[in-house]
Order: structure tokens, then C-alpha cells, then sequence
């Protein structure tokens, strides 16, 4: 099945900073790459995307990457603030038996310092 | 996108007894799905919840422990089998929507502690 590799597991960064957070998968199958944000106490929620026939896209201050020839994909966080601080989780999605099943990755604590 | 709710949001349960959380989204899915999540842990998928069929479980869960219904296209059910410690935990609902399904929206999940 695929796996998903996410570091750092913590980030610390000034306010007004960037932030990278990168992820890696091991099923070259794998075709969508969605990010998510959970604040403490909070549902996941989906912050960007990405499909395997795209290199990039971004969305005001977040973009994310993919490399599929390295099986690896990036969120870049630019002019960081204190909101952003959250967990946020990187997964892979893959087609099984006629559905999609994601992986995610192990979650990375930003923490972004005023 | 979709919304959905969970309930209960949390309860505390004795070990042994079992307990059925819902999980209800406002528009119709092709896609509904369970999940794990231990406190500061990632998400775990549990199954798929299979509108007019069995659910599809992963590895490490069974039907026995895990039981799922999935009556129409806006609803499912986990039902969390005489449980033990081990299973105090988050559980989380979510819906696929999109072509494909794999665009994931989460219910607040439901906080379960069994003493």
C-alpha cells in the first residue's frame, strides 16, 4: 500500500517568515495530493490540492509542489502569521477497487512566533 | 464541498459496552469514510462506508469491532464493539466529494474515552 513520509515533525518560524513543509509517497500510482490544516481541538480541514497532471498551484500566501518523477510534494507557506499556526498533514490518494483512498502523512507542528 | 455532523461530540463509556456514533452530511456523496485519530497522532483510515453494501475495512480492523452502516447516500454509522481502553480515541467521519471522491471534508469528530 502507499506510505507517506512528512517532515519536519516541527517547524518554529517568525511571524512574516516562510514555512516548507515536505512530503514524500511511495506508490507512483498515487494521482491526488491534498493538504490539510487542524488546529487544536478542530476538524481537519483541505487548504489546497494538487492533481499528478499539475507541478504547481498556488492560493494567495500557500502553494504546494510535486515532483512525480521524485514522488515527492511540498507546501509553502510565505508571510507567515500567527493563525497559521496549526498541524498540518500532506496525503497521497490512490485508486483502489473503484475508489480513492488517501494516506496521510504524520503531521507537522507549525508554530509561528509573533 | 459539504458539511457534515457527528454525533455524539464526545462521551465517556465503561469497557465492555459499545457505542454508535453518527455522522450525517447535507447533500448527497458518493463517498463516506472512517477515521482514527489518536491525540497527537495523524488520521488512520478504519473503512470506506459503502452505500447498499458491506463497508471496506483496512488492515488491522474487523466488521466485528467496527461495524458500519451506510444507508443512503447522506449518512453512516460506526458502531465501536465491546470496547476497551485502547479504543479511547477521536473518531472522524468524512465525505468525498468531486470527480473522483478523494476530496475529503471532515465532521468534528467524536471524543470517545472508555474507562
Amino acid at each position: 500500500g502507499e506510505n507517506v513520509e512528512q517532515h519536519p515533525s516541527t517547524l518554529s518560524v517568525q511571524e512574516g517568515d516562510s514555512a516548507v513543509i515536505k512530503c514524500t509517497y511511495s506508490d507512483s500510482a498515487s494521482n491526488y495530493f491534498p493538504w490539510y490544516k487542524q488546529e487544536l481541538g478542530k476538524r481537519p480541514q483541505l487548504i489546497i490540492d494538487i492533481r499528478s497532471n499539475v507541478g504547481e498551484k498556488k492560493d494567495q500566501r500557500i502553494a504546494v509542489t510535486l515532483n512525480k518523477t521524485a514522488k515527492h510534494f511540498s507546501l509553502h507557506i510565505t508571510e507567515t502569521q500567527p493563525e497559521d499556526s496549526a498541524v498540518y498533514f500532506c496525503a497521497a490518494s490512490l485508486g483502489v477497487g473503484g475508489y480513492q483512498k488517501v494516506t496521510f502523512g504524520t503531521g507537522t507542528k507549525l508554530q509561528v512566533i509573533p | 464541498s459539504a458539511v457534515i455532523s457527528q454525533k455524539p461530540s464526545r462521551d465517556i463509556c465503561q469497557r465492555g459496552t459499545s457505542l454508535t456514533i453518527q455522522c450525517q452530511v447535507d447533500s448527497q456523496v458518493t463517498m463516506m469514510f472512517w477515521y482514527r485519530q489518536q491525540p497527537g497522532q495523524s488520521l488512520t483510515l478504519i473503512a470506506t462506508a459503502n452505500q447498499g453494501s458491506e463497508a471496506t475495512y483496512e488492515s488491522g480492523f474487523v466488521i466485528d469491532k467496527f461495524p458500519i452502516s451506510r444507508p443512503n447516500l447522506t449518512f453512516s454509522t460506526l458502531t465501536v464493539s465491546n470496547m476497551s481502553p485502547e479504543d479511547s480515541s477521536i473518531y472522524l467521519c468524512s465525505a468525498g466529494t468531486g470527480t473522483h471522491g478523494n476530496e475529503q471534508f471532515f465532521g468534528p469528530g467524536t471524543r470517545l474515552t472508555v474507562l
